[in-house]
């Protein structure tokens, strides 16, 4: 079954602190994979997408890794402001043309 | 720019009750979709149109239907609604469904509540 898992559900980190999110999926085919901020109340922004060829993509002080291999990506979150505190949401693409599959989200509150 | 505008952001309904949700997108997208949003999972596709004039069920279409109405606009209709489809509701839009980088746009949400 196509899957997605975020880990942790939640984390609660200090202004100016990184974090890390994390993301694996069990999808196959896989086509691309991408995270998504979503602000409470907000509908999801999207951070990046990146192929199976692709490593690293940034964003500002957003950078997220893609391992094809071991079906895993991470979202690394540079020097936390308050305005990062989100819902981050791990979505990945099978085969062009069909369905993507959405993570739960990891929620990531950024205290002062 | 406006981008994807769903009207209304809340609703409450009682078990029975028919209501459309609205959707209007500004960015000349050929793709629209329709997802929930309930505590504790992912969304789920509920309905998409990939282009003007066709639409598809996505997975969880019970209880749902919608139309195309135009390129801009993309309505979803509940007929008889249940508290089952108590949910938060996303519309979406896409330059073209099924691009191997397509970016999804989303609106703000309505949060409905089923009595």
């Amino acid at each position: 079954k196509n899957q997605v898992e975020q880990s942790p559900q939640s984390l609660i980190i200090l202004e100016g602190k990184n974090c890390t999110l994390q993301c694996n999926y069990t999808v196959s085919p896989f086509s691309n994979l991408r995270w998504y901020k979503q602000d409470t109340g907000r509908g999801p922004v999207s951070l990046t997408i990146m192929t199976f060829s692709e490593n690293t993509k940034s964003n500002g002080r957003y950078t997220a890794t893609l391992d094809a291999d071991t079906k895993q990506s991470s979202l690394h979150i540079t020097a936390s402001q308050l305005s990062d505190s989100a819902s981050y949401i791990c979505v990945v693409s099978g085969q062009a043309g069909t369905a993507l599959i959405f993570g739960k989200g990891t929620t990531l509150s950024v205290s002062s | 720019n406006a981008g994807v505008t769903q009207t209304p952001k809340f609703q409450v309904l009682k078990t029975g009750q028919s209501m459309t949700l609205q959707c209007a997108q500004d960015m000349n997208h050929n793709s629209m979709y329709w997802y929930r949003q309930d505590p504790g999972m992912g969304l789920r596709l509920i309905y998409y149109s990939a282009s003007e004039g066709t639409t598809d069920k996505g997975e969880v279409p019970n209880g749902y239907n919608v139309s195309r109405l135009n390129k801009r606009e993309f309505s979803l209709r509940l007929e008889s609604a249940a508290p089952s489809q108590t949910s938060v509701y996303f519309c979406a839009s896409s330059v073209v469904r099924g691009l191997t980088n397509e970016k999804l746009f989303f609106g703000s949400g309505t949060q409905l509540s089923v009595l």
